[in-house]
This record gives C-alpha cells, sequence and structure tokens, in this order.
C-alpha cells in the first residue's frame, strides 16, 4: 500500500541548473509534508516541509511547492550544486501521526 | 513483495515498564535502520545494521535502547525501562546492500506512548 511514490528513481542535473523531485500521494487526510536528504552510510536527515495550508515554502536554494487538489508536491533546487548529490525522501504525515515515505530519488549533479 | 512491517502498530505502556518493537525487513535485505518521530516533527536516525553487525549507532539516545538483529533477519527494539520521553512513532527501513539509488523501504511505524 504506497500512499507516498517518488516514481523517478534517479535525476541527473548539471551544476547551477535547477533540480526538480517529484512526489505523489493518495492519502488525502496528509496535512503535513517533509523531505529528506541522505548520504551514503548516513541516516536521512531533515531539509524542509509545508503544512497543507501553504502551497510554497521556500527556505534558501529550496522551495517546496504542494498541489493539493493534484495530491502533489515539488522540492526545486536551485541553482543545484554538487554537493547536493545525495537520495531525497518524501514523507507525508497525518494529524494522527502517521506518515508514510517514499522510495527515495537519487539526485546526481554534475560538475 | 511483502514491504517492511512492523509490530506492533500501537502500544501504551506506563513509565518503568519494558516494551519491544520488532521489524521484519524486505526479504533480502542486509540493511536494517532504525528511526524515532518525536514531537510529530522530523525523523532522527537511531541505528543501521548490515545483516547482523552494527554498522552505526550513533543516534542511539542511550542504554536503556537496546537492538538486536540476531540471524540477520527481523530486528527487534527494546526500552527498559521506558521514559515519558521515549514517547513517539518508531519507525524500521531496509535496503539491499550495493544498490545504485540505496532506496530505503520504511515501515508503518509503531506509535509508542509512555503514560
Amino acid at each position: 500500500d504506497q500512499q507516498v511514490k517518488q516514481n523517478s528513481p534517479s535525476l541527473s542535473v548539471q551544476e547551477g541548473r535547477i533540480s526538480i523531485l517529484n512526489c505523489d500521494y493518495t492519502n488525502s487526510m496528509f496535512d503535513y509534508f517533509l523531505w529528506y536528504k541522505k548520504y551514503p552510510a548516513e541516516g536521512p536527515t531533515f531539509l524542509i516541509s509545508i503544512s497543507s495550508i501553504k502551497d510554497k515554502n521556500e527556505d534558501g536554494r529550496f522551495t517546496v511547492f504542494l498541489n493539493k487538489s493534484a495530491k502533489h508536491l515539488s522540492l526545486h533546487i536551485v541553482p543545484s550544486q554538487p554537493g547536493d548529490s545525495a537520495v531525497y525522501f518524501c514523507a507525508a504525515s497525518a494529524t494522527n501521526n502517521d506518515m508514510r515515505f517514499g522510495a527515495g530519488t537519487r539526485l546526481t549533479v554534475k560538475p | 513483495e511483502a514491504g517492511v512491517t512492523q509490530f506492533p502498530s500501537h502500544s501504551v505502556i506506563e513509565k518503568g515498564q519494558t516494551v519491544t518493537l520488532r521489524c521484519d525487513p524486505i526479504s533480502g535485505h542486509d540493511n536494517l535502520y532504525w528511526y524515532r518521530r518525536v514531537m510529530g516533527k522530523e525523523i532522527k536516525f537511531l541505528l543501521h545494521f548490515v545483516k547482523e553487525s552494527k554498522q552505526d549507532e550513533s543516534g542511539m539516545p542511550n542504554n536503556r535502547f537496546l537492538a538486536e538483529r540476531t540471524g540477520g533477519t527481523y530486528s527487534t527494539l527494546k526500552v527498559q525501562p521506558a521514559e515519558l520521553e521515549d514517547s513517539g512513532v518508531y519507525f524500521c527501513a531496509s535496503s539491499q546492500v550495493g544498490t545504485d539509488t540505496d532506496t530505503q523501504y520504511f515501515g508503518p511505524g509503531t506509535r509508542l506512548t509512555v503514560l
């Protein structure tokens, strides 16, 4: 029962360009969405989040967009840097604290 | 293919009691991770097994937490004795060793409430 899906297992982007990572969800009860970043041999670290009352949240080079009607969110990284190369996980949470994760997308930023 | 499963889904215990959480990874996945989500915010890494060996347990909060993975299959996380601040949702994830994407598949979590 995959309630959160990241359909692209990998993404390759040139340094300086925009990276767009996508995430789709099925459960309309989700009201809080998070993105995590994971380097090899490390646990995921929190990156950015967005509440369902917003459609955009920006933090430096990272922006998360939420389209509730489409049950879709995306993470934009601009400009992309080689240090951004990692696996990015999308997660969704409901008010009862249930949380579901996507399978991750590996981003490679080429110099 | 069955995903990562966790048992129980919910547990309510009193302070001072012991609780054991179980995680069954996807068959064939040598990597197994435990995470904790406290205060409804971001998750925190606890530890990482590769087969039965603890690869990284830097996130374990204190010695009241004991994780095991005998035989390299399922894993247990025991909290003894439980304290109020241990309440949260405990997630388990698994992945294959040597894959390109290092994709982690998460279980549904166990919600622990310590009263």
